[in-house]
């Protein structure tokens, strides 16, 4: 079985670039997340998805995130534009339905350097 | 509010020793999900164990074994005869219904020959 995909693996921009990420989940996961992980720090979540639909995204700065996930399938992450405090390794993990006890199987993740 | 913390931010052991990973969580639900995991220098998650809120039963997998106590609220990760490939860092998370994982801040393991 095919593992959660991510790209690009890295990155660096300058400060008020724009940026995106993008994520393949497992197939036929329902549930799909984006965390980011400063260094030092555990993941935090950004956005849930279920299906394509929003499920959570209190903790994404939307001023300059934003997220879709077409189709229930794919999904896409986007900084514009992007400021120095957003160095840090972007995760995407899927789950098979979203559910409490659920494992979530990570990317990858793709790590952002701002300059 | 929902929280976990792990107190230990890096241990260093030499291979054969065992080690106990720290990890103290806070919750309001009675029914939530702990979870361990590993993250290897190539930096993607890996899941070691899960355990629910009603299941207090110690477990063992090979040389990796978890304490779960409700009373302390605390679910420890013990490595024994620790070897070099355990290097990485540690996250426990928590989950309960209707939110993401929230997990502790890592604590980074050496493992030296």
């Amino acid at each position: 079985e095919a593992g959660v995909a991510q790209s690009p693996r890295y990155k660096i921009i300058e400060k008020r670039q724009s940026v995106a990420f993008w994520c393949n989940p497992i197939s036929g996961h329902a549930t799909l997340y984006w965390y980011q992980q400063i260094l030092g720090q555990g993941p935090k979540l950004l956005i849930q998805f279920q299906n394509n639909g929003v499920v959570d995204d209190s903790q994404l700065p939307k001023d300059r995130f934003s997220a879709e996930r077409l189709k229930g399938v794919d999904s896409t992450l986007k900084i514009q534009p992007a400021k120095l405090e957003d160095s840090a390794v972007y995760l995407c993990a899927s789950s098979l339905r979203g559910l409490a006890d659920n494992e979530q199987f990570f990317g990858p993740g793709t790590r952002l350097t701002v300059l | 509010a929902q929280k976990v913390t792990q107190a230990q931010t890096e241990i260093s052991v030499v291979e054969k020793e065992d080690v106990t990973l720290d990890c103290v969580y806070e919750t309001r639900d009675t029914t939530y999900y702990l979870f361990w995991y590993k993250q290897p220098p190539s930096g993607e998650l890996v899941f070691l164990i899960r355990r629910n809120s009603f299941d207090e039963q110690n477990e063992i997998s090979g040389r990796y074994s978890w304490n779960f106590q409700k009373s302390t609220s605390s679910f420890n990760f013990t490595i024994t005869a620790s070897q070099v490939v355990d290097s990485a860092v540690y996250f426990c998370a928590l989950n309960q219904a209707g939110t993401a994982l929230i997990f502790g801040k890592g604590t980074t393991l050496s493992v030296s020959s």
